[in-house]
């Protein structure tokens, strides 16, 4: 069975561009999350959607951070304009509901330079 | 004071070791309780979850105390491949999981 779905796995970009960061959770999976992961910081909620409604954008840093749910099977989340602090690991997790065990994707590694 | 709170170590232990690995919690009003495991440059997968009454998967022991906040995983006869981030994770009724920032464990030879 497929798992999550990420894209892309690398980005390297200059800051003040905009980044888009993509997710397909599992099918059937009604909760998708976006994480992001430093060292310093650990594992951080940035925001989560149950049945692609939002429902906690707190962890979202500011305003230049955006994420959509489109459709049951599609996520983005986009950063604009990107800067260096933004570097990390951005992983997406999918699970049944927003209690249960969550599946992770691969991450995107991204770098702004 | 952090919502999950884990030891980040690391633990350093020889093949065949027991090793524990403690957590504490802050909300008294979690009520799922998990450990996940993060291999380096991974992303996290769930290595099992915790219930009240203790549970035991092969090698790997949970325990969970209520009234102390507290949960722990315990590892016997450490295996090289059992080198890894641990993380220790808590769920309360209407909000996302809630990760610690991990114990980081090395098998060694």
């Amino acid at each position: 069975d497929a798992g999550v779905i990420q894209s892309p796995r690398h980005e390297v970009t200059e800051m003040g561009q905009e980044v888009t960061l993509r997710c397909k959770p599992i099918s059937g999976h009604n909760s998708l999350f976006w994480y992001r992961q430093t060292m310093m910081r650990g594992l951080e909620l940035l925001i989560y959607f149950n049945n692609n409604v939002p429902i906690d954008d707190s962890g979202m840093p500011e305003d230049r951070f955006s994420a959509k749910m489109p459709n049951a099977s599609f996520s983005t989340l986009k950063i604009q304009p990107s800067e260096p602090r933004d570097s990390a690991v951005y992983f997406c997790a999918s699970s049944l509901t927003g209690k249960a065990p969550q599946h992770f994707g691969d991450g995107t590694r991204l770098s702004i330079l | 004071r952090k919502e999950v709170e884990q030891d980040p170590g690391p633990f350093n232990v020889p093949e065949g070791a027991t090793v524990a690995f403690n957590c504490t919690y802050s909300n008294s009003a979690s009520q799922s309780f998990f450990w996940y495991r993060q291999d380096c440059r991974k992303e996290p997968k769930l290595l099992m979850s915790v219930y009240s009454s203790g549970n035991e998967d092969g090698r790997f022991t949970a325990q969970l105390n209520r009234a102390s906040q507290y949960i722990s995983l315990l590892i016997r006869d450490s295996k090289l491949s059992d080198s890894a981030t641990y993380l220790c994770v808590v769920n309360q009724a209407g909000t996302a999981l809630i990760f610690g920032k991990g114990t980081t464990l090395s098998v060694s030879s």
